[in-house]
């Protein structure tokens, strides 16, 4: 299958910084990346889809003044945490999806980001 | 709009034996496809298996098949002779034509027993 990096894995970082994780595909183009949140033991929120050279399309509830995503090239989408705070901390996953829009296209995910705010 | 009901939170098997993950799915959509992931301890989704609405024959991946009932709105995972490094969390997710997002539902943890 395709892979999708995220780095970094693991971040600590002090409340009021700003974190950004980055997320690749290596070997296919994206059209679509997504990002989740998890919390422990809980299934995975999708907070953002966003195509590439478009704004994202936030869910609800989802503060996109905070989580900033940018979805620069085709194989390379930011999100960035900002004035991250005690209750940001959690596990952070991106996927990407290449091809048209079809139900047949595989959502590839990323290894995930775990944040911990201080 | 899809909703997925996963009912098992947990399940343990013996390790070699057979095992078979519910998923349920509620869809209005005429196509659809539904998904299979792995979540192991390290926290990355790995993609299992995929089956269409409108394939007549049910998806196999090595150990993995699905056992779909479209009458039923049933996406059985079963994983055959299992072994420890299936131990696991295992969500079922759905997407319906024309929509880029996936559901997923609340996942099942497996344990695989020596």
């Amino acid at each position: 299958g395709a892979v999708v990096s995220q780095h970094p894995s693991r971040v600590i970082c002090k409340s009021g910084t700003s974190v950004k994780i980055e997320c690749r595909s290596l070997d296919f183009q994206a059209t679509t990346m997504f990002w989740y949140r998890q919390f422990p033991k809980q299934s995975l929120m999708l907070m953002a889809t966003s195509n590439e050279g478009s704004k994202a399309t936030y869910e609800q509830g989802v503060e996109k003044d905070k989580f900033l995503i940018n979805h620069a090239s085709l194989t390379l989408s930011t999100l960035t945490v900002t004035s991250a705070h005690p209750e940001d901390s959690s596990f952070y996953i991106c996927s990407a999806r290449g091809g048209l829009a079809g139900v047949t296209d595989t959502q590839y995910f990323g290894p995930g980001t775990r944040l911990t705010v201080l | 709009a899809q909703k997925i009901t996963q009912t098992q939170p947990g399940m343990f098997v013996q390790e070699k034996e057979a095992v078979t993950l519910d998923c349920t799915y509620d869809t209005s959509d005429p196509s659809y496809g539904l998904f299979w992931y792995k979540q192991p301890s390290s926290g990355e989704m790995i993609f299992l298996i995929y089956q269409g609405s409108y394939d007549q024959q049910n998806a196999t991946e090595g150990r993995y098949s699905l056992n779909f009932q479209k009458a039923r709105k049933s996406a059985n995972l079963v994983i055959s002779a299992s072994q420890l490094g299936d131990s696991a969390m295992y969500f079922c997710a759905s997407r319906g034509v024309g929509n880029e997002k996936l559901t997923f539902g609340t996942g099942t943890r497996l344990t695989i027993i020596p």
